[in-house]
């Protein structure tokens, strides 16, 4: 099983629809979590990070269920320009490697005029 | 903010030889220096994990042989692909985490590839 899981997509929506994304995780011992979001040859960029009491960054919602070991992140108005791979990821402090960042697979968004 | 640079962003090499791609700290000192392969469709791959002054971590599968990594000082780190072959053509990102800063800086990655 993959440590962080994510629906590869990918997801198709008309531009204004609001779509959802995703993921979970498998060890209960991680920290922290966030949204990267990878444009095609390029590096990922940080969208936002995941709280445990839910955090909104304009038309982004990302919420984290500790309990459930699952993440989600919710575009709503979708742009043209939200057209991208979004990759679910998750931190944690491993006694021996120190700080270590996992990747999910990444969910692949279509925005269609 | 924080900036990692990172060279060369393409480079196509003859197979049997060693590429040198280098990831600089501009203006933080990156303690921590971590560096990803992803191949095509696929998500990123950590490689190997280096501290500022120490040997790196290498994950399992990675021939440590094969791909040095020296980080020498807290501003740079470099990633040598020696004796390239075809399928070390990949796109090979590094990412940096500061003494003082939680976050994690990626340089603009390096796409490789061996003919």
């Amino acid at each position: 099983r993959k440590e962080v899981e994510q629906d590869p997509g990918p997801f198709n929506v008309p531009e204004g629809a609001t779509v959802a994304f995703n993921c979970t995780y498998s060890n209960s011992a991680s920290q922290s979590f966030f949204w990267y979001r990878q444009d095609c040859r390029k590096e990922p960029k940080l969208l936002m990070s995941v709280y445990s009491s839910g955090n909104e960054d304009g038309r982004f919602t990302a919420q984290l269920n500790r309990a459930s070991q699952y993440i989600s992140l919710l575009i709503r108005d979708s742009k043209l320009s939200d057209s991208a791979t979004y990759l679910c990821v998750v931190n944690m402090c491993d006694n021996n490697a120190g700080n270590m960042l996992t990747f999910g697979g990444g969910t692949r968004l279509m925005v269609k005029p | 903010g924080a900036v990692v640079s990172q060279h060369p962003s393409r480079v196509i090499c003859k197979s049997g030889t060693s590429v040198k791609i280098e990831c600089r700290s501009l203006d933080f000192q990156a303690t921590t220096m971590f560096w990803y392969r992803q191949f095509p469709k696929q998500s990123l791959m950590l490689m190997a994990t280096s501290n500022e002054g120490s040997k790196a971590t290498y994950e399992q599968g990675v021939e440590k042989d094969k791909f040095l990594i020296n980080h020498a000082s807290l501003t740079l780190s470099t990633l040598t692909v020696t004796s390239a072959h075809p399928e070390d053509s990949s796109f090979y990102i590094c990412s940096a985490q500061g003494r003082l800063n939680y976050g994690y800086t990626f340089g603009s990655g390096t796409r490789l590839t061996v003919v």
